[in-house]
């Protein structure tokens, strides 16, 4: 499996407070991806990154900043954290980023439950 | 970007092969189709990827169409470890950026 770890794993917190979610690798990948996921709509993407301190905006990124200061860690923050954001959330990372053809490697998953 | 459809739900009985089909009539030249799978409340994993031939791995085949608007996913021996939420995916994005959308994928529920 590869070496991805999310954290928190769980978490529960209030509205407008500030949460921060961490992805882990150590596999050395250089493309790393914050999806989240509700029923009815899937996998969506958040944010994305193409190397260190390079990030772009995915589907539904309103509400949600990344930092990505050095290649293992992917931080994804919610900088006032509505109920809208509740949901279950995974940190992917890809060695190519799909232009050769690379696969998306999966972390286990943060759920957040905001109140 | 292309975009993909496949069928809500799908059953399949133990022991024999789940044929996953997937329509992406709009997908260009150089975008490849993926598949991955989601076992319950785990992170997705993946299964296979085609460009235009024919692709076979240890876990599955992929079947796509000459004219590339269409794919199957066969899985040739189901068990119940396979019942899970499989996406279809056309690879969108730039050359050094491309992202995977996923859609609403096709949850396939194997009986014994």
């Amino acid at each position: 499996d590869a070496g991805i770890t999310q954290s928190p794993r769980h978490k529960v917190t209030e509205t407008g407070t500030p949460v921060t979610l961490r992805c882990h690798q150590t596999e050395n990948h250089r493309y790393m991806y914050w999806y989240r996921q509700d029923p009815g709509h899937g996998l969506r993407l958040i944010h994305y990154s193409y190397g260190v301190k390079d990030t772009d905006k995915g589907e539904v990124s309103d509400g949600y900043s990344v930092s990505r200061s050095k290649t293992e860690d992917f931080l994804l923050t919610l900088e006032s954290a509505t109920s809208s954001q509740t949901s279950v959330y995974f940190c992917a990372i890809s060695e190519s980023g799909f232009a050769n053809t690379g696969e998306l490697f999966f972390g286990e998953g943060s759920r957040l439950t905001v109140l | 970007d292309a975009k993909t459809t496949q069928p809500p739900s799908m059953d399949c009985a133990e022991g024999r092969a789940a044929n996953l089909p997937c329509n992406h009539s709009t997908i260009s030249g150089n975008e490849y189709v993926y598949w991955y799978r989601q076992i319950h409340s785990q992170g997705p994993q993946y299964i296979i990827h085609g460009l235009k031939n024919n692709e076979t791995n240890e876990m599955a085949s992929l079947i796509i169409t000459e004219d590339r608007k269409s794919s199957t996913l066969i899985l040739p021996h189901a068990t119940l470890r396979d019942t899970a939420v499989y996406y279809c995916i056309v690879r969108v994005g730039t050359f050094n950026t491309g992202k995977l959308i996923f859609g609403q994928g096709t949850t396939l529920q194997v009986k014994p």
